[in-house]
This record gives C-alpha cells, sequence and structure tokens, in this order.
C-alpha cells in the first residue's frame, strides 16, 4: 500500500517494555525514523535508523529493521509515565519530505 | 540547544482571510520543510524548501499556499484565502542537508483555527 501502517493504541504497565510496531512502504528508503509527541506539543525526534542496519540501540530505546518485511520496530525498556505519547514511526524516501504513519498512542498504567 | 520556533502558537481568521505563519529554523541549516496535522489525523508533508526555490510539494499545496524565506533567519507559510478544512496544527521543520544531515527537527506548531 501507500501508507505507514501503525497500530493505534498500545496500553502497558509502568516498568514493563513497549515495542510499537510499524510497516512502511518504500524499500528504498534511506532512514526511518521515530517521533514522539505528547499532548499539545510539537514532534520530538527520538531516535532513527539507516536502512542497511538491522538493529540501533540508544539507552531504554531499541529500533529493529527487518527490511525484507518492511517492517520497523521501537521498544522502550523499563516504560515510565513520562513515555505516555504519541509516536510516530516516518520513512525519508527522498531528500526533502518525510512520510508518517497515523501514530501509536501509548498510555501507561500505574 | 538550538531549537526550530514557530509564532503564533495559535492562529484564528475567518474563511477566506490570508494568514501568514512563521518559523524560525535552526540557524545552519539549509533545508526547510512545513508538514501540517488535522486534529486526529496523520502528519502531512506540504512543502519542502532548499536554496531560495521549492524543492518537493504535495497535492494539498496548492495555489493558495505560497513558502518565503525574507531574510536569513525567518520561513513563512501563506494562506492566501483560507478554507474552513486549513484547519490544523501547522509544523516547521529544518535540516542542515545531505546524508551527515537527515534528521528534521521540528517547530512546536502554530494550531490555525478557521471559522
Amino acid at each position: 500500500g501507500e501508507d505507514v501502517e501503525q497500530s493505534l493504541f498500545l496500553s502497558v504497565r509502568e516498568g514493563d517494555s513497549s515495542v510499537i510496531n510499524c510497516t512502511y512502504t518504500d524499500s528504498s528508503s534511506t532512514y526511518l525514523y521515530w517521533y514522539k509527541q505528547e499532548p499539545g506539543a510539537g514532534l520530538q525526534l527520538l531516535t532513527y535508523i539507516f536502512s542497511n542496519m538491522d538493529m540501533k540501540q540508544d539507552q531504554r530505546l531499541t529500533v529493529l529493521l527487518n527490511k525484507k518485511d518492511k517492517h520497523l520496530s521501537l521498544r522502550i525498556a523499563d516504560t515510565q509515565t513520562g513515555d505516555s505519547a504519541i509516536y510516530f514511526c516516518a520513512e525519508r524516501r527522498n531528500d526533502y519530505k518525510l512520510s508518517f504513519g497515523a501514530g501509536t498512542t501509548v498510555t501507561v498504567r500505574a | 540547544e538550538p531549537e526550530v520556533t514557530q509564532t503564533p502558537s495559535h492562529q484564528v481568521t475567518q474563511m477566506g482571510q490570508e494568514v501568514i505563519l512563521r518559523c524560525v529554523p535552526i540557524s545552519n541549516h539549509l533545508y526547510f520543510y512545513w508538514y501540517r496535522q488535522i486534529l486526529g489525523q496523520k502528519v502531512e508533508f506540504l512543502v519542502s524548501f532548499y536554496n531560495n526555490e521549492i524543492s518537493e510539494k504535495s497535492e494539498i499545496f496548492d495555489d493558495q499556499f505560497s513558502v518565503e524565506r525574507p531574510d536569513g533567519s525567518n520561513f513563512t507559510l501563506k494562506i492566501r484565502s483560507t478554507k474552513l478544512e486549513d484547519s490544523a496544527m501547522y509544523f516547521c521543520a529544518s535540516s542542515s542537508g545531505g546524508q551527515g544531515g537527515h534528521e528534521q527537527y521540528f517547530g512546536p506548531g502554530t494550531r490555525l483555527t478557521v471559522t
């Protein structure tokens, strides 16, 4: 399809790991990104992965990329209440534009 | 840490009026972008700008829209005659460009309400 796809909602208990999944569309995409949007705020770049990598770890964040299946995931270890937000995956198809998924709303419960 | 800033944070306008949304990108960045997010929907690309010209634009970016870099620091989006469906959050972004500067950094957004 033409769209970047994400599941819409994820509920996770504080201290557990969260895994947010995304499928993207263009096998020639060079970079894939995860952005975080807190209520009423802008888009904060969390992390990215280059398309020739399988995995990237950045503190509590782990990005996994399956290029064959065009599947991207973001794992947040030890999820905290401050991680409650909408998480967007995005692909960079050329030098200029990002194409975003609809966003996954992560709710962290005590 | 340098950041993208946008003004105003909220703009209310009447249908048919012109609005200008303003952005100050990160100072050493060369590529500039506008995106919009209609309430509850995904973030959509509008336009990219490099070297004082539009690099790419989406189908949304019709003749009602224009962009300008009037000086060395500002980057503006003008909507000539606003419609109700232009109500959205508008995000400006910038990147330094090239393989080493691919990350796009977003501003906090301007919420445009057309009545």
